[in-house]
């Protein structure tokens, strides 16, 4: 079945404790996203890539840090956790990154910093 | 630069009635626009997009959106409401590619 998957679901952390959020994809697609989603905000783009090596910002890419070193997998590293990043996370995909590509999305983790 | 505004937060219908959620949206250069559902506790659906192929877009489960380039908008309708439909709408646009943003999203409720 193709899909998107994300690991952990579900998380607890603490302020400080460095963690990484998986995504991975079977479809072959060169473009990946993490996005985080925030009531009232709707999703906000964190960083994208547009193939393997290739990264680049959105538009919230404060505390986080992406790798593109595969072309199935794009992990989320958050270096230093904070409160303020407590939020639902998803990572999507498309095909190649031009605009009339369907993005795929990933069923989303749920991060609570403490 | 891009920007995506849809303009109810919350919108409330009776089943069976039309369904209206609005989009407006700002860019620089021909966009791609999305609808998305988040359906309560999952992930996101696309339920249809525009590429310049036609303003008239149809999508899945009976909803379709019209891109309107004078009035820059990509209203989604339906037109008879089915409990089902209540969940989170977003409206998408996506520049070259590269960025993809995102309306706050509406919330659809259906009343019996």
């Amino acid at each position: 079945e193709a899909q998107v998957t994300q690991n952990p679901r579900y998380l607890i952390t603490v302020t400080g404790k460095k963690l990484t959020v998986t995504c991975s994809q079977n479809m072959n697609h060169e473009y990946m996203s993490w996005y985080r989603q925030d009531p009232g905000l709707g999703l906000r783009q964190i960083y994208y890539s547009m193939n393997v090596e290739v990264t680049d910002k959105g538009d919230v890419p404060e505390g986080y840090k992406v790798s593109r070193k595969e072309k199935r997998n794009f992990p989320l590293i958050l270096e230093s956790p904070s409160p303020n990043q407590t939020s639902l996370y998803f990572c999507a995909s498309s095909f190649r990154g031009l605009a009339l590509d369907e993005q795929f999305f990933g069923p989303g983790t749920r991060l609570t910093v403490l | 630069a891009q920007s995506v505004t849809q303009l109810d937060s919350h919108v409330s219908v009776s089943e069976g009635t039309p369904v209206l959620l609005r989009c407006n949206y700002s860019s620089s250069y021909s966009p791609s626009l999305f609808w998305y559902v988040q359906h309560p506790n999952k992930g996101l659906q696309l339920l249809l997009k525009y590429t310049s192929a036609a303003t008239l877009v149809k999508g899945i489960n009976g909803f379709e959106a019209e891109f309107k380039k004078s009035e820059t908008s990509f209203h989604l309708t339906k037109p008879s409401a089915h409990m089902s439909d209540a969940a989170e709408y977003f409206c998408v646009v996506r520049e070259r590619g590269f960025k993809t943003i995102f309306g706050a999203g509406t919330r659809l409720f259906v009343k019996a």
